[in-house]
């Protein structure tokens, strides 16, 4: 069975730009996750969804920080604009439910100039 | 303010003798604790859990203790294997789920053959 796919793998853009990554969760999980992982403050919760529905985005730094899960396959996490400080690995994760076991995705690396 | 701290960023050892990966956490309220094995280029994966009903689980050759009174766990692998070489990232959680984790930063394994 194919894991979560996150894409873009790799992203690097201007500041200002705007940025979308994708991500696509196992198949029948019912949960995701968007997490980001920096050297300063390591992995953190950013936002979940439950039923395509997001439940939590206390994570999310600010306005320019979106999220979407139009329907149970496919999730967006937009910047814009983007700015350097936004650099950072991205990861995506998916479960059965919010309570189980989370699967994470490769992950996409942006860096912003 | 960290949470969850993983006091060691590296930790090398020789192969068939035992890693001690330590992780510390500040909140009283945390009862569910897991440990992520991340290889790079790829996502976090779950790796083992306890909860804070227990103070040791054991899964092959990983076990993993709890120390509350210490806000102490730590992973243990016995015997290392050079396939164990990966970023060990410990998480905390309030009310025994999977639900919100709480990372913390990581600690690079090296197991020399």
């Amino acid at each position: 069975d194919a894991g979560v796919i996150q894409s873009p793998r790799h992203e690097v853009t201007e500041m200002g730009q705007e940025v979308t990554l994708r991500c696509k969760p196992i198949s029948g999980h019912n949960s995701l996750f968007w997490y980001r992982q920096t050297m300063m403050r390591g992995l953190e919760l950013l936002i979940y969804f439950n039923n395509n529905v997001p439940i939590d985005d206390s994570g999310m730094p600010e306005d320019r920080f979106s999220a979407k899960m139009p329907n149970a396959s496919f999730s967006t996490l937009k910047i814009q604009p983007s700015e350097p400080r936004d650099s950072a690995v991205y990861f995506c994760a998916s479960s059965w439910g919010i309570q189980e076991t989370q699967y994470f995705g490769p992950g996409t690396r942006l860096l912003v100039l | 303010d960290q949470q969850v701290k993983q006091n060691s960023p590296s930790l090398s050892v020789q192969e068939g003798r035992i890693s001690i990966l330590n992780c510390d956490y500040t909140n009283s309220m945390f009862d569910y604790f897991l440990w992520y094995k991340k290889y790079p280029a790829e996502g976090p994966t779950f790796l083992i859990s306890i909860s804070s009903i227990k103070d040791k689980n054991e899964d092959g050759r990983f076990t993993v203790f709890l120390n509350k009174s210490a806000k102490h766990l730590s992973l243990h692998i016995v015997p290392s294997q050079p396939g164990d070489s990966a970023v060990y990232f410990c998480a905390a959680s309030v009310g025994g789920s999977n639900y919100k984790l709480t990372f913390g930063k990581g600690t690079l394994l090296t197991v020399n053959p």
